[in-house]
């Protein structure tokens, strides 16, 4: 079983709409949750961390914890095509907000003009 | 500010031979991490280094793998007698260990072991 999963997509999202992606993880302990952007050929870039339940927003991104149901989310409002990338889900494989980082497989999104 | 960086960018070598990839984190940050990618596949963690602790060596895929890093700076992950399914994209990520470990990824090295 995946200790971090996501839809592998691709999501096809018309461009200025609202991109959901989603992952579930299985370890109660971990602590910190982050999402990265992975353009084809290029290395992950972070776009936002979170670690307490609830929603954190950063411009046009808004992440979503709920430990409870183990479950993390990425909200792209106004999507754009420059948006079209892989999402990586990650979380801390640790019960501290440090440490190695178990990543979902990804999540492919396609910003359609 | 300068970004964490990795040599070579591209390595090609026949089965058989040893490797050595280098990474260079941002200065000033304590935590290094190699992590591989394999084709259309998620990160696969490898080993962790934090400062002069015992470094995590949890995700090493076997004893043909290792990794140093001198003066808590640069780290080099050796590859010895490289098979094809070590072909990947190497990639070495920094953080400063701060309330949340967020780490920056390099650009990454592609290997291909024919």
């Amino acid at each position: 079983q995946k200790e971090v999963e996501q839809n592998s997509g691709p999501l096809s999202v018309p461009e200025g709409a609202i991109a959901s992606l989603n992952c579930t993880y299985s370890d109660r302990g971990s602590q910190s949750f982050f999402w990265y952007r992975q353009y084809s050929g290029k290395s992950p870039e972070l776009i936002m961390f979170i670690y307490s339940n609830g929603d954190k927003e950063d411009g046009r991104f808004t992440a979503q914890l709920n430990k409870a149901s183990q479950y993390v989310s990425l909200l792209i409002r106004d999507s754009q095509p420059s948006d079209s990338a892989t999402y990586l889900c990650a979380v801390t494989a640790t019960t501290d907000s440090w440490g190695k980082l178990q990543f979902g497989a990804g999540t492919q999104v396609v910003v359609t003009p | 500010g300068a970004g964490v960086s990795q040599s070579p960018s591209n390595k090609v070598t026949e089965k058989g031979k040893d490797v050595e990839l280098r990474c260079d984190p941002i200065s000033g940050h304590t935590a290094l991490y190699w992590y591989r990618q394999s084709l259309g596949q998620g990160l696969e963690f490898l080993i962790y280094f934090q400062g002069n602790s015992a470094p995590d060596k949890s995700g090493l895929p076997s004893d043909r793998f290792s990794a140093e890093r001198t003066g808590g700076s640069v780290s080099t992950l050796t590859i010895q007698r490289t098979q094809q399914e070590d072909s990947a994209v190497y990639l070495c990520a920094s953080s400063s260990r701060s309330l949340v470990d967020t780490q920056y990824f390099g650009p990454g090295t592609r290997l291909t072991v024919l």
